[in-house]
């Protein structure tokens, strides 16, 4: 399964713009770039999800890189709320479908 | 409201006893899958199933036995407690597990202690 690589933790200032980075270099081309944060003592909850392009839903927008080696998520306005661990996950298109979890990048929000 | 669901919330279980973990879903999804989560780690796959009748070993299957006998439910059986298995378990779903292009739905967890 091809892997990512997110760093370990990011700060941001409530109400200010956060890019979340995640590298993917040995990405296929029918891994769907997942995201998934998990609030403290929450389950994970789903965030986004792309193929090539960008996409945006209520919650964030995805930003997938041309060559789909990396991808950034962003959340516009950060808020308190969106403290949390978020996690980019590659998902194969035909596989049983599995979310493989990493350690995921640990999010900070300051007011 | 529509979701997945695990009961109990909460449970305290002494060394070699069993139990059994329950996770039901009201969404008509095929894809259901069993996950633990130790303190400051990320999730690990225990069991999955990709419909009723069909069940598969995940990352960590060692001491669990899953069935599915229907589309809503997948329980998680600990078969001999042990205290390595003190962890947070969450269950997840999704329409089908082949089509990445639909999100998944996780439980709000069980918080096992074994002692």
């Amino acid at each position: 399964d091809a892997k990512t690589t997110q760093p370990n933790s990011m700060e941001s200032n409530e109400e200010e713009p956060v890019h979340l980075p995640c590298n993917h270099s040995t990405i296929s081309g029918t891994d769907y770039i997942h995201w998934y944060r998990q609030l403290p003592s929450q389950g994970p909850e789903y965030v986004i999800h792309g193929l090539t392009s960008n996409v945006n839903n209520r919650m964030a927008s995805l930003a997938i890189a041309e060559d789909r080696k990396s991808s950034t998520l962003i959340l516009h306005r950060a808020t308190l709320r969106d403290a949390a661990v978020y996690y980019c996950i590659l998902l194969q298109r035909g596989s049983q479908g599995n979310l493989i979890f990493g350690k995921g990048t640990k999010l900070s929000v300051k007011p | 409201n529509a979701g997945v669901t695990q009961t109990p919330k909460f449970q305290v279980l002494k060394t070699g006893q069993s139990m059994t973990l329950q996770c039901a879903q009201d969404m008509n999804h095929e894809y259901m899958s069993w996950y633990r989560q130790d303190p400051g780690m990320g999730l690990r796959l225990i069991h999955y199933s990709v419909g009723a009748g069909i069940t598969d070993q995940g990352e960590v299957p060692n001491g669990y036995n899953v069935s599915r006998s229907t589309t809503e439910d997948f329980p998680l059986r600990l078969l001999s407690a042990a205290p390595s298995q003190t962890s947070v378990y969450f269950c997840a779903s999704t329409k089908t597990g082949g089509l990445p292009g639909l999100g998944y739905t996780f439980g709000s967890g069980t918080r096992l202690t074994v002692v």
